[in-house]
């Protein structure tokens, strides 16, 4: 079955560091990449996601992910964090099957804390 | 347009009492889930539906149950609460097809004692 990992559980940083936080897939196929935000006490937002074309893929606040269809990942990058990027990150994985039920998958989620 | 709602926003439940938590989504959705959030685990899917009248089980589907009578609500029922279902439940929707965007509501914090 499918699975995702995210490499990091816990990531700390300080103001204007750069960011790259790990995702990989364990397998192939047509594939539907997303990345998930959750801010303290909300709900998670769509951050970015890949469905075909350009593999270097530009979400909200900065942030973008690149497609590596080589290496089953899609990590997500930041230049310079904020201390208002602290936050936990879900990567997520959906296979785009021609018939039945296409499930989404999450890996186990990365905080970030982001110190001024 | 208020998206995916989710009611109530937090409850207390005693060992064996049961509880339906509301989802409800005004973006006419076909598919719609309901996920567990546990630190570390991230999410996992309990339920989901397909469309009006059609349940499926997900990834952890032992003591809960669901029900989709309308498109636009999925209930997610426990009836018999026990302290592992102390979670985070979020409920999700997207277009036909699932492989779309998944919009999350904003959660229910259940603390089973």
């Amino acid at each position: 079955a499918q699975s995702v990992s995210q490499h990091n559980h816990h990531v700390i940083l300080s103001e204007a560091a750069s960011l790259e936080l790990g995702c990989n897939y364990s397998y192939g196929g047509t594939v539907n990449l997303f990345w998930y935000v959750q801010y303290p006490g909300q709900h998670l937002q769509l951050l970015l996601k890949y469905f075909s074309g350009d593999p270097l893929v530009k979400g909200i606040k900065g942030f973008e992910a690149e497609f590596i269809k080589s290496k089953f990942s899609f990590n997500l990058r930041k230049p310079s964090v904020q201390w208002s990027d602290t936050a936990e990150y879900f990567c997520a994985v959906i296979h785009r099957f021609s018939g039945g039920y296409n499930k989404l998958i999450f890996g186990a989620g990365t905080r970030l804390a982001v110190h001024p | 347009n208020a998206g995916v709602t989710q009611t109530p926003k937090f409850r207390v439940l005693k060992t064996g009492q049961s509880m339906t938590l509301l989802c409800a989504q005004d973006m006419n959705h076909e598919y719609m889930y309901w996920y567990r959030q546990d630190p570390g685990m991230g999410l996992r899917l309990i339920h989901y539906s397909v469309g009006e009248g059609t349940t499926a089980k997900g990834e952890v589907p032992d003591g809960y149950n669901v029900s989709r009578l309308k498109k636009q609500n999925f209930l997610l029922g426990l009836e018999s609460a026990a302290p592992s279902q102390t979670s985070v439940y979020f409920c999700a929707s997207t277009t036909a097809g699932g492989w779309e965007t998944q919009y999350f509501g904003p959660g229910t914090r259940l603390l089973v004692l």
